[in-house]
């Protein structure tokens, strides 16, 4: 089945870009997702991409995806400690539930 | 007033009792999730349910079972509840497949001691 991987921790500082990859391992995977969860609360589905594209932009939000490696990123432009959560990529391989990875915590030191 | 809602918030229980997680939501979703969180190890998926009369077993199921009352409702029970179930459990609801957008609830926050 789906596996989904992703480093559990990165730290930046404020103003700068974060970068949160995530590798997969089903190519028939159709929509790729990232949620955010902020402390004590549930996910929330920040933007996801769909398997034909490469590149998705929202406001200060970029999606890679890399169909070929099989690899996902999430680029935050100009990251404010209001960042700071968990990031979770997610899989959709067919009409099956979502495979989520462990998580990316964001940490953005002032 | 939230989407998705799940009660209790938070519980704290003993080994060995029976204990109920409900969930509603008022989207109108068909689909319906159970997941439980743990530091490190991500979301882990314990039962879903495409619509009312569709019940499926996740990752890790043994040790709870779930109930779909309406279309409206999911509820989650550990028939006996052990310390290693202590976790954060969410409830999520889904229009459908696809692009569709999972919902989740606030979570419950669940120690059994």
């Amino acid at each position: 089945g789906e596996d989904v991987e992703q480093s559990l921790f990165l730290s930046v500082r404020e103003g700068d870009s974060s970068v949160i990859n995530c590798t997969y391992t089903d190519s028939s995977s159709t929509y790729l997702y990232w949620y955010k969860q902020e402390p004590g609360a549930g996910l929330q589905l920040l933007t996801y991409i769909f398997s034909n594209m490469d590149m998705k932009q929202d406001q200060r939000l970029t999606v890679l995806l890399n169909k070929k490696d099989k690899h996902l990123s999430l680029r935050i432009a100009d990251t404010q400690t209001g960042d700071s959560a968990i990031y979770f990529c997610a899989a959709s391989p067919g009409n099956t539930p979502l495979v989520f990875g462990k998580g990316t915590r964001l940490s953005v030191i002032a | 007033d939230a989407d998705v809602t799940q009660t209790p918030r938070n519980r704290i229980t003993k080994t060995g009792k029976r204990i109920m997680l409900e969930c509603s939501q008022t989207k109108g979703h068909d689909r319906m999730y159970w997941y439980r969180q743990d530091p490190g190890l991500g979301l882990r998926l314990i039962y879903y349910s495409f619509d009312v009369k569709d019940i499926n077993k996740g990752e890790i199921s043994d040790g709870y079972s779930v109930s779909r009352q309406a279309q409206a409702k999911f509820s989650l029970s550990l028939e006996s509840a052990i310390p290693n179930q202590t976790a954060l459990y969410f409830c999520a609801s889904q229009p459908g497949q696809g692009a569709e957008e999972q919902y989740f609830g606030p979570g419950t926050r669940l120690t059994v001691t």
